[in-house]
């Protein structure tokens, strides 16, 4: 079982569209999670960055954690076709510096 | 503010030859990171540097040497190519060592060994 699970997709949602962007992992240990962003030919860009269990918000983006579930999500409201792109989770253990990436979700947002 | 710059952009190799990845950043991070990026398996590590002086095994070391020069750069070393190793090559960096720092990536190079 990998650390780490993210549908690849892709992803079609029609402009407007609310997206939701799903990661579930099964170490107990990670306490940070992060979302980002990689548009093609492009590296990974942080879009998001979350301690604790809750939502964060920030414009059209909301990062939901639960560490119960071991599940992370992200939302995406009034969807544009500027967020076509490959969107990674990315989740951390406290003290170590070593990333564990989802494989990443591929979105188009159709104009 | 360039950020993480990775040179060069693009490169074709033939099985065996050698040739070395540069990455430079000016965020004063003490980490830097390679990672490489292959369909369907996703960003994996192939070797870290928690501080100048530093280096430490990732997930997929083989074939690969680093060398931190000093805070700014950190090359990967490719010493003999194999077509496995055909990959786009992401440098990254971040901050305070021993913190959760989000990772700030470069642009890639895309390595065709053929």
């Amino acid at each position: 079982q990998k650390e780490v699970e993210q549908d690849p997709g892709p992803l079609s949602v029609p402009e407007g569209a609310i997206v939701s962007l799903n990661c579930t992992y099964s170490n107990s240990a990670f306490q940070y999670f992060m979302w980002y962003r990689q548009y093609s030919r492009k590296g990974p860009e942080l879009l998001m960055y979350t301690y604790s269990s809750g939502n964060k918000e920030d414009g059209r983006f909301t990062a939901q954690v639960d560490k119960s579930s071991k599940y992370i999500s992200l939302f995406i409201r009034d969807s544009q076709p500027s967020d076509s792109a490959t969107y990674l989770c990315a989740l951390l253990i406290g003290g170590y510096q070593k990333v564990t990436f989802g494989i990443g979700t591929k979105l188009q947002v159709i104009p | 503010n360039a950020g993480v710059t990775q040179t060069p952009k693009f490169q074709v190799l033939k099985t065996g030859q050698s040739m070395t990845l540069q990455c430079a950043q000016d965020m004063n991070h003490n980490s830097m990171y390679w990672y490489r990026q292959d369909p369907g398996m996703g960003l994996r590590l192939i070797y870290y540097s928690a501080s100048e002086g530093t280096t430490d095994k990732g997930e997929v070391p083989n074939g690969y040497n680093v060398s931190r020069l000093n805070k700014r750069e950190f090359s990967l070393r490719l010493e003999s190519a194999a077509p496995s190793q055909t990959s786009v090559y992401f440098c990254a960096s971040s901050g305070q060592q021993g913190l959760a720092s989000p990772l700030h990536f470069g642009n890639g190079t895309r390595l065709t060994v053929t």
